[in-house]
């Protein structure tokens, strides 16, 4: 079966504007994870859903990042007000409950100029 | 928080020699070990990972152990092969992973 998809795989904005990004789990897999991994570091964890809620937010940097889940399924991270420091690489995961394995997507680079 | 450390931060190695790459973790309360191995461009690829229940997992050329008491988890891969380069990561966690900072991984045909 398709593995974690991300759209888009590439995108350039302007300081100031408004992005999204999305991700398409592996179909049946409840729980999906974002994390963000700048230039020469590990991924860092942003927030993780059970189904349509977010079960931990703790990693989101502040609020100008919110993420969605609406059907328990695509996810949307969505960050306003973008600032040349959210440049980074954001990973998607997903896996078939809260604690299997995390299977990652190729990730959607952001750059902010 | 958990907390994890890696190490070395670059390794080389001749082509058909075993690499070892090394991780300690801070929170005891962390079940799951997960290695995963990041080709340029590209997302990570898991694989391998062990659960606190087990001490030693292998599959074919790569082994990795944990040890729960001095809380530190490493990476075997032996017969190493040129498509074996590139960067290593481990992580640490239960739903919420905490990755290392990473190993490049350097086969000398």
């Amino acid at each position: 079966g398709a593995g974690v998809s991300q759209t888009p795989s590439n995108k350039v904005t302007e300081k100031g504007k408004y992005v999204e990004l999305r991700c398409d789990p592996i179909s049946g897999h409840t729980a999906l994870y974002w994390y963000r991994q700048s230039l020469g570091q590990g991924p860092e964890f942003l927030i993780y859903f059970q189904g349509t809620g977010a079960a931990d937010d703790s990693g989101l940097p502040n609020d100008r990042f919110f993420a969605v889940r609406p059907e328990g399924s695509v996810s949307t991270l969505k960050i306003q007000r973008t600032e040349r420091g959210d440049s980074a690489v954001y990973l998607c995961a997903s896996s078939r409950g809260g604690r299997g394995t995390q299977y990652f997507g190729p990730g959607t680079r952001l750059l902010v100029l | 928080g958990e907390n994890v450390e890696q190490h070395p931060s670059t390794l080389s190695v001749q082509e058909g020699d075993s690499a070892v790459i090394k991780c300690t973790y801070s929170d005891s309360a962390s079940n799951y070990f997960p290695w995963y191995k990041q080709e340029l461009g590209k997302g990570p690829q898991l694989i391998i990972d062990i659960r606190s229940n087990v001490g030693e997992k292998k599959d074919q050329r790569i082994a990795v152990t944990l040890n729960k008491t001095a809380k530190h988890f490493s990476l075997h891969i032996t017969e190493t092969q040129p498509e074996d380069s590139a960067v290593y990561f481990c992580a640490g966690g239960n739903e919420k992973l905490t990755f290392g900072t990473g190993t490049r991984l350097t086969i000398i045909p």
